[in-house]
């Protein structure tokens, strides 16, 4: 069964420095999304791509934060200086935007920041 | 007015028993509510959904009910199992949001043998 990938899996990094999480969507889809979720708390929306642009982005998705299809098969997030409040879950997603709403998720990536 | 309120934030029922988690919103604009299933360590998993031109949608031992004048949704779990223990995730999402879905906090299940 197709699935989205994601790495790396945990990443620990100082207050200040750059990150950049990469996934795979599955292959067929049109549609990318980076949510994240807090420890404990709901899952938020940060941005969606489509086209090779984004199509729309939350309030959390400041200016430290960009996303690049950089080839074919990955989709990056990119979190230019990383803060304490940073840390979190960070879910890519795909959908063929057939179905609003029915989304594919990864595994996430753990992004702990010190 | 984005909000999708989720109750409760725990429950812990029998195995063999019924477990029901309710959402409510209040944009009227929403016209999609899937439920999403994570286990830890995972992402969400689309468990069901349901759009608001039908009241009741079932699929196994998982049903929405929708009630559209109430703008209030529920899952019920019939015969729930240990192996349904996880956290479910009620959302919402409109036709001009493609992907944008707003979730509730997350109710945690937990199914005693």
């Amino acid at each position: 069964e197709p699935e989205v990938t994601q790495t790396p899996s945990h990443q620990v990094t100082q207050m200040g420095q750059e990150v950049i999480l990469r996934c795979v969507p599955i292959s067929n889809h049109l549609y990318f999304y980076w949510y994240r979720q807090i420890l404990g708390q709901k899952v938020e929306f940060l941005v969606s791509f489509y086209n090779n642009e984004i199509s729309e982005k939350s309030e959390i998705f400041d200016d430290q934060f960009s996303v690049e299809r950089p080839d074919g098969s990955n989709f990056t997030l990119k979190i230019r200086s990383t803060k304490l409040e940073d840390s979190a879950m960070y879910f890519c997603a795909s959908s063929d935007g057939l179905i609003t709403g029915e989304l594919f998720f990864g595994e996430g990536s753990r992004l702990t920041v010190l | 007015q984005q909000q999708v309120k989720q109750s409760p934030q725990s429950l812990i029922v029998q195995k063999g028993g019924i477990s029901i988690i309710n959402c409510a919103y209040e944009n009227t604009a929403f016209d999609y509510f899937p439920w999403y299933q994570q286990f830890p360590g995972k992402g969400p998993a689309l468990l069901i959904a349901i759009r608001p031109d039908v009241s009741e949608k079932k699929e196994g031992r998982f049903t929405i009910s929708f009630n559209k004048s109430a703008k209030q949704f529920s899952l019920h779990i019939m015969d729930s199992q240990p192996g349904d223990s996880a956290t479910y995730f009620c959302a919402a999402a409109h036709g001009g949001s493609q992907g944008n879905l707003i979730f509730g906090k997350g109710t945690k299940l937990s199914v005693k043998p």
